[in-house]
């Protein structure tokens, strides 16, 4: 499974945009990105996924480098309740995730 | 359905003892895993199953640890002679194998304390 790496944490102002990027420069041409979130005290939610192109769904953007050795999730107004651990994942089979330590995001009232 | 469903939420146990988890997936789902995830980590995978076959087991779980899925319904994760470093949140999620990109659901986990 390819290799993801990302900042330990980070801030966001309330009501302002948040990117949160990962690394995956050993990514193969069928491996999907996915993220996950986990807020305190719940298990991970499912909150995006893409291949190749950027995606946009209720919750969240994702931004897929061209050469897919990077991509950014993309929270576009950050609220209180996105306060949570963001997991950026590749794999490559479907029969578990592999988790890193994750993104710690927290949201400043 | 309104999501998976552990029980209990909380276990404290003494060291020694043995415990037994449940894990009610979401029911149309064949897919079913557990993780483990203690404090400030991500969660460890540890087995999957895919219907009532036990298809992956992790090193992690060694032999005090067993985990069954009679009829491919629920699961049941039991922990023998638990130990102090079996403390940890013990997730279960599901998933739909004709889902490409596997989306997996979780729950909200077992927190359980080993004293």
């Amino acid at each position: 499974d390819a290799k993801t790496t990302q900042p330990n944490s980070m801030e966001s102002n309330e009501e302002e945009p948040v990117h949160l990027p990962c690394n995956h420069s050993t990514i193969s041409g069928t491996d999907y990105i996915h993220w996950y979130r986990q807020l305190p005290s719940q298990g991970p939610e499912y909150v995006i996924h893409g291949l190749t192109s950027n995606v946009n769904n209720r919750m969240a953007s994702l931004a897929i480098a061209e050469d897919r050795k990077s991509s950014t999730l993309i929270l576009h107004r950050a609220t209180l309740r996105d306060a949570a651990v963001y997991y950026c994942i590749t794999k490559t089979s479907y029969d578990k995730v592999i988790f890193g330590p994750g993104t710690s995001l927290s949201v400043i009232p | 359905d309104t999501g998976v469903s552990q029980d209990p939420r909380h276990k404290i146990t003494k060291r020694g003892q043995n415990v037994t988890f449940r894990c009610d997936p979401i029911s149309e789902h064949n897919r079913l895993y557990w993780y483990r995830q203690t404090l400030g980590q991500g969660p460890e995978f540890l087995t999957y199953f895919q219907n009532e076959a036990q298809l992956e087991k992790s090193r992690l779980l060694s032999d005090r640890f067993s985990a069954e899925r009679p009829k491919g319904s629920f699961s049941t994760l039991e922990i023998q002679r638990t130990e102090q470093g079996d403390s940890a949140m013990y997730l279960c999620a599901s998933s739909h194998e004709t889902v490409a990109y596997n989306e997996q659901f979780f729950g909200p986990g077992t927190r359980l304390t080993v004293l």
